[in-house]
C-alpha cells in the first residue's frame, strides 16, 4: 500500500531535550516536506526537498533542521524544542513537485513543556 | 503577510445542494494553485489542483475556478454530500514551495 508513515504518532517532551520525528515513504516520490499545524493559522511549510541531499527553507525553518540522505526518509530534527513549537505536524510527498499531488502522513502531534 | 487568504472559517450547506468554497490570493507568481481536504486525526488529501494558465478545471462533483484578475479561486462541490464535511485548505505553489491557506471547515447540513 502506497503511504507516508510517520513515527511517532504523539510526543510529550520538555524544553530543550533534542527529538527527531521520522518520516519515510515507500512511492519512490523525489519530493518530500514538513509541515505543522496551528489553530487559526492553517498549515506552514517547514522545509521540503527535490531530492537526496537537496533540502531547502520552506515558510516556517526557525528552530528546524532535516537531512535527505536516502530517497524514501526525510526525518525532522528539533536540536532544542520550545514551548512554540508545540503543533500538529505532517510530513508529506509527491512525486516530484510541489504542485502535484501531495500525500501526507497522518501526522505527528508534539507538546513540548 | 498572508498570501493565500480563506476568509471563511467555515460554512454550511445543506445535503444535496452546492458548496463554495472561496479563497484569494496576493502573489500573482503562483504556478499552480491547489486545494486539500481533511478529516480530523487524518493528514489532508488532495482534492484537485489548476494551473495558474487554465479558469477552470473539473473532476467529478468537483470543479475549480480561477479568475485571475481578481486573484480569486474558489471550490464548487455539487451535488454536497455527508462526507464531505471537512476542513478545506487552498495553496499556492510558486517553484517549489507551497503556501497554504488557514482552511475552512465545511459542515453539510442533513
Amino acid at each position: 500500500e502506497a503511504q507516508v508513515t510517520q513515527n511517532p504518532r504523539y510526543l510529550i517532551t520538555v524544553t530543550g531535550k533534542k527529538l527527531t520525528v521520522t518520516c519515510s515513504q515507500n512511492m519512490n516520490h523525489e519530493y518530500m516536506s514538513w509541515y505543522r499545524q496551528d489553530p487559526g493559522l492553517g498549515l506552514r511549510q517547514i522545509y521540503y526537498s527535490m531530492n537526496v541531499e537537496v533540502t531547502d527553507k520552506g515558510d516556517v525553518p526557525e528552530g528546524y533542521k532535516v537531512s535527505r540522505k536516502e530517497k524514501r526518509n526525510f526525518p525532522l530534527i528539533l536540536e532544542s524544542p520550545s514551548p512554540n513549537q508545540t503543533s500538529l505536524y505532517f510530513c508529506a510527498s509527491s512525486l516530484s513537485r510541489s504542485w502535484e499531488k501531495l500525500f501526507f502522513g497522518s501526522g505527528t502531534q508534539l507538546s513540548v513543556l | 503577510d498572508q498570501q493565500v487568504k480563506q476568509n471563511s472559517p467555515s460554512l454550511s450547506v445543506q445535503e444535496g445542494r452546492i458548496s463554495i468554497l472561496n479563497c484569494d490570493y496576493t502573489n500573482s507568481m503562483f504556478d499552480y494553485f491547489l486545494w486539500y481536504k481533511k478529516y480530523p486525526a487524518e493528514g489532508p488529501t488532495f482534492l484537485i489542483s489548476i494551473s495558474s494558465i487554465k479558469d477552470k478545471n473539473e473532476d467529478g462533483r468537483f470543479t475549480v475556478f480561477l479568475n485571475k484578475s481578481a486573484k480569486h479561486l474558489s471550490l464548487h462541490i455539487v451535488p454536497s454530500q455527508p462526507g464531505d464535511s471537512a476542513v478545506y485548505f487552498c495553496a499556492g505553489s510558486r517553484d517549489d514551495k507551497i503556501i497554504f491557506g488557514k482552511g475552512t471547515r465545511l459542515h453539510i447540513l442533513p
